[in-house]
């Protein structure tokens, strides 16, 4: 079983719809917990930071995360075009970025 | 603020030879991670350096190895490539070893014929 499981898509949605993004994982000991987005022959961005449990907001992007059921997500509202590309998960145990673990990614299409 | 920058985009080489990939971390970062990202394989990571020390490597081959110089910018040398090094190669940079805020580079990709 891998740490971060993801699942890898394609996830298309209409232009405005809410989009929901998920990663679950097995080690207990996370605690950094990050979205990066990622478009095609580009490297990947840095969308979302979080440490521990909760909700944290920025623009139409909220990442949550439920240690207790080991389980974060990503929402997008108003999801636009220019919100297509592949969305990575990762998480790490330390604030150290050494031991960051990422997920294989999904890959989100929004149709005009 | 420049973000991290990395070069070559793009080199071909062929099985055997040598390839060396360079990245520039942002401004004021002292670490720096390479990263493999193979179709289908998710991000692979393979070095982090920091002040000018290797300080972790993924699980990879030593023909895998790579150096950090005193601007802290750092190189990536594959030798004896093989067709499955085929990838982008990715390099992240954070302000420093205990920062897991990474802030990643365009990539190179290697092509191995």
């Amino acid at each position: 079983q891998k740490e971060v499981e993801q699942d890898p898509g394609p996830l298309s949605v209409p232009e405005g719809a809410i989009v929901s993004l998920n990663c679950t994982y097995s080690n207990s000991a996370f605690q950094y917990f990050m979205w990066y987005r990622q478009y095609s022959r580009k490297g990947p961005e840095l969308l979302m930071y979080t440490y521990s449990s909760g909700n944290k907001e920025d623009g139409r992007f909220t990442a949550q995360v439920d240690k207790s059921s080991k389980y974060i997500s990503l929402f997008i509202r108003d999801s636009q075009p220019s919100d297509s590309a592949t969305y990575l998960c990762a998480m790490s145990e330390y604030s150290s970025a050494s031991k960051i673990i990422f997920g294989s990614g999904t890959r989100l299409s929004i149709r005009p | 603020e420049a973000g991290v920058t990395q070069s070559p985009t793009h080199l071909i080489k062929t099985r055997g030879q040598q390839a060396t990939l360079r990245c520039s971390p942002i401004s004021g970062h002292t670490s720096v991670y390479w990263y493999q990202q193979a179709l289908g394989l998710g991000l692979q990571f393979l070095l982090w350096y920091d002040e000018g020390e290797e300080r972790n490597r993924g699980n990879f081959p030593p023909r895998f190895s790579g150096r950090q110089f005193p601007n802290y910018s750092s190189e990536l040398n594959v030798n004896a490539l093989e067709l499955e090094d085929s990838a982008l190669y990715l390099c992240a940079s954070s302000l420093d070893r205990s920062n897991s805020r990474q802030y990643f580079g365009p990539g190179t990709r290697l092509t191995v014929t």
